[in-house]
């Protein structure tokens, strides 16, 4: 199912570009995250968001910035992409509380 | 510090059991999580344990928590080649707030006949 939707699925751009990531979700749930899967590294979180009001940083969010537009959607830019931002990127939701994150397809995106 | 460990490739045959171990650092995650990622999909929340637990089973999954060795591990019955995919372990240490899950770097389990 597509509970948490991301798009696009892929993208190739060049240095130096503004890229947007958008993430949406259907689950009703108030939290948010966005992670970057590198090979052998895991995932690593960027940045989270508990309610359209507020944001958090997470351990990497250095080169990136994001916006809660509405409960159920959460963007991530780069403003001026890099190389090594190459990498494969996902978003999450859960419900407030201890729970679980659930997660959407990922985005693969590669920089030139 | 908050650092989880898992091995990163598991061979099993097709039938056998596999079992995918992994360690964590902070005693204070009170939920300890298996996902699964299937090449070009997301992670897919397999299961999780609470900590005061020692054993779920669901299925043919059956995950163990030595809580003492903060150890955890995934066993798999029956492995069949849908199986085969990365096996992420994840904590939900309390300095996140528990929403900041910390991950392995996952091991690829590869199913053969």
């Amino acid at each position: 199912d597509a509970d948490v939707t991301q798009t696009p699925r892929n993208r190739i751009t060049k240095t130096g570009k503004r890229i947007m990531l958008e993430c949406s979700q259907t689950k009703g749930h108030d939290r948010m995250y966005w992670y970057r899967q590198d090979p052998g590294l895991g995932l690593r979180l960027i940045y989270y968001s508990f309610d359209v009001k507020d944001i958090n940083k997470g351990e990497i969010s250095d080169g990136y910035s994001v916006s809660r537009q509405a409960q159920a959607k959460f963007s991530l830019s780069l403003e001026s992409a890099i190389p090594n931002q190459t990498a494969l990127y996902f978003c999450a939701t859960s419900k407030v509380g201890n729970q679980p994150q659930h997660f959407g397809d990922g985005t693969r995106l590669s920089i030139l | 510090g908050e650092d989880v460990e898992q091995s990163l490739f598991l061979s099993v045959r097709e039938g056998d059991s596999s079992v995918i171990n992994c360690t964590y650092t902070d005693s204070s995650s009170t939920y300890l999580y298996w996902y699964k990622q299937e090449p070009g999909a997301g992670l897919q929340l397999l299961t999780y344990i609470f900590s005061n637990m020692d054993m779920k089973q669901d299925q043919r999954l059956t995950v163990l928590l030595n809580k003492k060795d903060k150890h955890l591990s995934l066993r798999i019955a029956d492995t069949q080649t849908g199986d085969s995919a990365i096996y992420f372990c994840a904590e939900s240490p309390r300095t996140g707030g528990y929403n900041k899950l910390i991950f392995g770097a996952g091991t690829r389990l590869a199913v053969h006949p």
